[in-house]
């Protein structure tokens, strides 16, 4: 199986911080990455596609970017709403496996 | 608009077995992959396995073989997972997952609200 790794596990910053979550893989996965966001409580909601596809009706401050095993989610300017878990998921090859998540709070 | 409507928690005792549902709606059900993740308290997602309503074709993570059987009614337009053997392993959160396009490898797009399952004597 496909090993993604997040980091770091745990992340706090300010209001209008830019912010940068790391996800990498045990194997080239072709930009079939995908990330989800996480409110407590709720269940995942998906924010980017493919690597850079930003999803239906989510905000322009998220992008994401990567190749081969490095990938990255950005936040251009952190809000109070964006505090949640963030998780990536490979989509390259069975079984479909998920990192450990960056659990994103408020300074 | 696209709602995956889950069924309600379960208390279970352990070697029992447990069925859940995921009743789709505001979209051809027979056109998109639904996939099972499973959620452990407080820790990370898992993959379980995904079922493609028109043919009944699944795919499955090898851990949840044995585990997990995906099954669809396509008269109601619900998909279910049946868990077997519960041990307090299987005491989770259980999401279903629709796709975002009509292909295996697609992003899980939309999220049922998931099932609790708690496996307790």
């Amino acid at each position: 199986d496909i090993q993604m790794t997040q980091s770091p596990s745990f992340l706090s910053a300010s209001v209008g911080e830019r912010v940068t979550l790391s996800c990498k893989a045990s194997q080239n996965i072709n930009k079939y990455l995908d990330w989800y966001q996480q409110k407590l409580g709720e269940a995942p909601k998906l924010l980017i596609y493919n690597t850079n596809n930003l999803h239906t009706g989510i905000p322009s401050r998220f992008s994401g970017s990567g190749s081969g095993t490095d990938y990255t989610l950005t936040i251009s300017s952190l809000q109070p709403e964006d505090v949640a878990t963030y998780f990536c998921l490979q989509r390259n090859s069975w079984p479909r496996t998920f990192g450990g998540g960056t659990k994103l709070e408020l300074k | 608009q696209v709602k995956l409507l889950q069924s309600g928690a379960a208390l279970v005792k352990p070697g029992a077995s447990v069925k859940m549902s995921c009743k789709a709606s505001g979209y051809t059900f027979t056109d998109y992959w639904v996939s099972w993740v499973k959620q452990s308290h407080g820790k990370s997602l898992e993959w379980i396995g995904e079922i493609y309503p028109n043919s009944g074709a699944t795919n499955f993570n090898e851990k949840f073989k044995g585990k997990a059987t995906l099954t669809v009614d396509k008269s109601t337009s619900t998909a279910y997972m049946e868990l077997s053997r519960l041990t307090s392993e299987d005491s989770a959160i259980y999401y279903c997952t629709r796709s975002r396009g009509g292909y295996s490898r697609a992003p899980f797009a939309y999220w049922g609200q998931g099932t609790l399952v708690t496996v307790s004597s």
